[in-house]
């Protein structure tokens, strides 16, 4: 099947620093790429969308300037994590669109 | 009312039965439907992934979709320690054009 990588698997800062987390994907190209969050016991919650060449698509709640969203090319879409405060840590996995959705194996953010 | 509905479980089952894990929902747009497994601090991974109403078999899993009454199931036959995982059920109204809505996953146990 189609492979998703996730750079970096975990990552700690301190509070009000920014941490980008890349997606790839790696034997496909996908205009588009999702972000989602998930919380201990929780479900994945879709953050936003990822266009290619576009402004990535933010659902309610999320807050675009804090979660910046780059898709510069059909293999990569980032998100950085700007200002980060301890209620950001969370589980953050990205997807990509190929015949179905792939994904990535996550990153873990624990911000202190 | 939410879009999605999964028992959280947990359940727990002996190896080798036969374990059900089930979905209701309430779009009745949706029009693809996937079952994910997730391991501990892991990306989804997919299992399933079936069109409409009908069966659809892999090995031990045979995934159901009953549009009528707005209601998907993942048979695990034959179950296996090592199908121990989360549970997520998923679905969308287009073929991977927009994010998906996942169920909040249930999680199995099965013991040797």
């Amino acid at each position: 099947g189609a492979v998703v990588s996730q750079h970096p698997s975990w990552v700690i800062c301190k509070s009000g620093t920014s941490v980008k987390i890349e997606c790839r994907s790696l034997d496909f190209q996908a205009t588009t790429m999702f972000w989602y969050r998930q919380f201990p016991k929780q479900s994945l919650m879709l953050m936003a969308t990822s266009n290619e060449g576009s402004k990535a698509t933010y659902e309610q709640g999320v807050e675009k300037d804090k979660f910046l969203i780059n898709h510069a090319s059909l293999t990569l879409s980032t998100l950085t994590v700007t200002s980060a405060h301890p209620e950001d840590s969370s589980f953050y996995i990205c997807s990509a669109r190929g015949t179905t959705q792939y994904f990535g194996p996550g990153t873990r953010l624990t911000v202190l | 009312q939410k879009e999605v509905e999964q028992d959280p479980g947990p359940l727990s089952v002996p190896e080798g039965a036969i374990v059900s894990l089930n979905c209701t929902y309430s779009n009745s747009a949706f029009q693809y439907f996937m079952w994910y497994r997730q391991y501990s601090r892991k990306g989804p991974e997919l299992l399933m992934y079936t069109y409409s109403s009908g069966n659809k078999e892999d090995g031990r899993f045979t995934a159901q979709v009953d549009k009528s009454s707005k209601y998907i199931s993942l048979f695990i036959r034959d179950s296996q320690p090592s199908d121990s995982a989360t549970y997520l059920c998923a679905m969308s109204e287009s073929q991977a054009g927009t994010a998906l809505i996942f169920g909040k996953g249930t999680t199995l146990s099965v013991s040797s």
